[in-house]
């Protein structure tokens, strides 16, 4: 157990609508990162937040967006989905901005159907 | 920032043999990691060799780092059907890149 909780585990929906993926870091850990892997994929980095603020953007798409709380919990909305958004979405969490060790949720499977 | 590109995409060996994999980046570092990916689960950090450093080791695991070559490689010895995974590497950087990974077969 990596100590970041992601919720929920799975999700279905249809094209086009909205989904929130719920992601809890470690205790402590500051930094939490968002991630996206398709079928037989790598991992595309999307955004990474530091103490609520967000860090670096990666390969996110205009449709979906995140915020980090003052809990220090995130969530990724992602919107008017796509068949091609159908993915597992992880996200990890760190102590610090980089140079340290990130532990990994164990990922929301969205089904877009 | 960037991220790093492991080599091969994919490597299937007979337990208990070597695996080798590497890991190519193209900037300056201060630190890489490699992660390995049981199909579908999170990523699980294995091990962190810092730019000063030249080779770690932590249980049948190997890294080594060549700063000029900008390069990493993995080595698991002894290999076993658990070792069965994709592997990482990211390079230090805020936002924690990742390459395609290699993705290792260990058959029994």
């Amino acid at each position: 157990d990596s100590g970041v909780t992601q919720t929920p585990k799975h999700l279905i929906t249809a094209t086009g609508q909205r989904v929130t993926l719920r992601c809890s870091p470690r205790s402590g850990d500051l930094s939490v990162y968002w991630y996206q892997q398709s079928l037989d994929q790598g991992l595309q980095f999307l955004i990474q937040y530091y103490n609520g603020e967000e860090r670096a953007k990666g390969n996110i798409l205009e449709r979906f967006s995140a915020q980090q709380f003052p809990d220090l919990h995130s969530e990724l909305n992602l919107s008017s989905l796509e068949l091609g958004d159908s993915a597992l979405y992880f996200c990890a969490s760190s102590p610090l901005t980089a140079n340290t060790e990130a532990f990994f949720g164990q990922g929301t499977r969205l089904t877009v159907v | 920032s960037q991220q790093g590109e492991e080599d091969p995409q994919a490597l299937s060996i007979q337990e208990g043999e070597n695996a080798t994999m590497n890991c190519s980046y193209k900037t300056s570092i201060n630190n890489l990691q490699w992660y390995r990916q049981n199909s579908g689960r999170g990523l699980v950090h294995l091990i962190l060799i810092r730019s000063n450093e030249r080779e770690k080791h932590s249980g049948r695991l190997r890294v080594t780092l060549d700063t000029s070559k900008k390069s990493s490689s993995l080595l698991i010895t002894a290999s076993r059907a658990a070792d069965t995974a994709s592997y990482f590497c990211a390079t230090d950087a805020f936002d924690m890149r990742f390459g395609a990974g290699t993705r290792l077969t260990v058959k029994p």
